[in-house]
């Protein structure tokens, strides 16, 4: 099993859907979670953190589920300026990926 | 604010050749990473340094070096360059506070190298 894994995607929505991605990691002893966007030809961005009790940041609202070692991101009300790829990080402690740990990424891409 | 500050933004390297792709952040981080970026494809950690004086292997350092000798700065050593380290380049830097949780990574805008 792969360290931290996402459905790379595409995920091909029209604007004002919801959409939603999941990430799931195997280091049940992981402590610290993120989600990154990354445009295209981009360094990747923070978008926000995940703490445990989830939260929400406008339109985006971040989970997590400590039980089943999974973390999610909820999009509302898709924009075209949501279309990126959205990176999940897992913190770790150290080993031959660092102390953080990046999935592949979602590619999303929001149609008019 | 400048945060992490790589330069060059783009380079073109003849087979062979060597360079340093330098990287230098002012937001007092212990944690500096290098990775790399394939079209179409995910970030690679190459090396990554937990503080001055250390470094540590990532993923993919076969071909690089870096050194360490102050906190700000974490440059990374192409020695022979080779078609297959075409590819854009991340740094980045956090903050891991000891006992504490890991902080995320702010990154650099990248260099773009292509070798030929």
């Amino acid at each position: 099993r792969k360290e931290v894994e996402q459905d790379p995607g595409p995920f091909n929505v029209p604007e004002g859907a919801t959409v939603a991605f999941n990430c799931t990691y195997s280091n049940s002893a992981s402590q610290s979670f993120f989600w990154y966007r990354q445009d295209c030809r981009k360094e990747p961005k923070l978008l926000m953190s995940v703490y445990s009790s989830g939260n929400e940041d406008g339109r985006f609202t971040a989970q997590l589920n400590r039980a089943s070692q999974y973390i999610s991101l909820l999009i509302r009300d898709s924009k075209l300026s949501d279309s990126a790829t959205y990176l999940c990080v897992v913190g770790s402690y150290g080993g031959s990926q660092g102390n953080l740990i990046f999935g592949k990424g979602t590619k999303l891409s929001v149609k008019p | 604010n400048a945060g992490v500050t790589q330069t060059p933004k783009f380079r073109i390297l003849k087979i062979g050749q060597s360079m340093t792709l330098q990287c230098t952040q002012d937001m007092n981080h212990n944690y500096m990473y290098w990775y790399r970026q394939d079209p179409g494809m995910g970030l690679k950690l190459i090396y990554y340094s937990v503080g001055a004086g250390i470094t540590d292997k990532g993923e993919v350092p076969n071909g690089y070096n870096v050194s360490r000798s102050t906190t700000e700065d974490f440059p990374l050593r192409l020695e022979l360059a080779a078609p297959s380290q075409t590819s854009v380049y991340f740094c980045a830097s956090s903050y891991f506070p000891n006992g504490g949780l890991n902080q995320p990574q702010h990154f650099g805008d990248g260099t773009r190298l292509s070798i030929l």
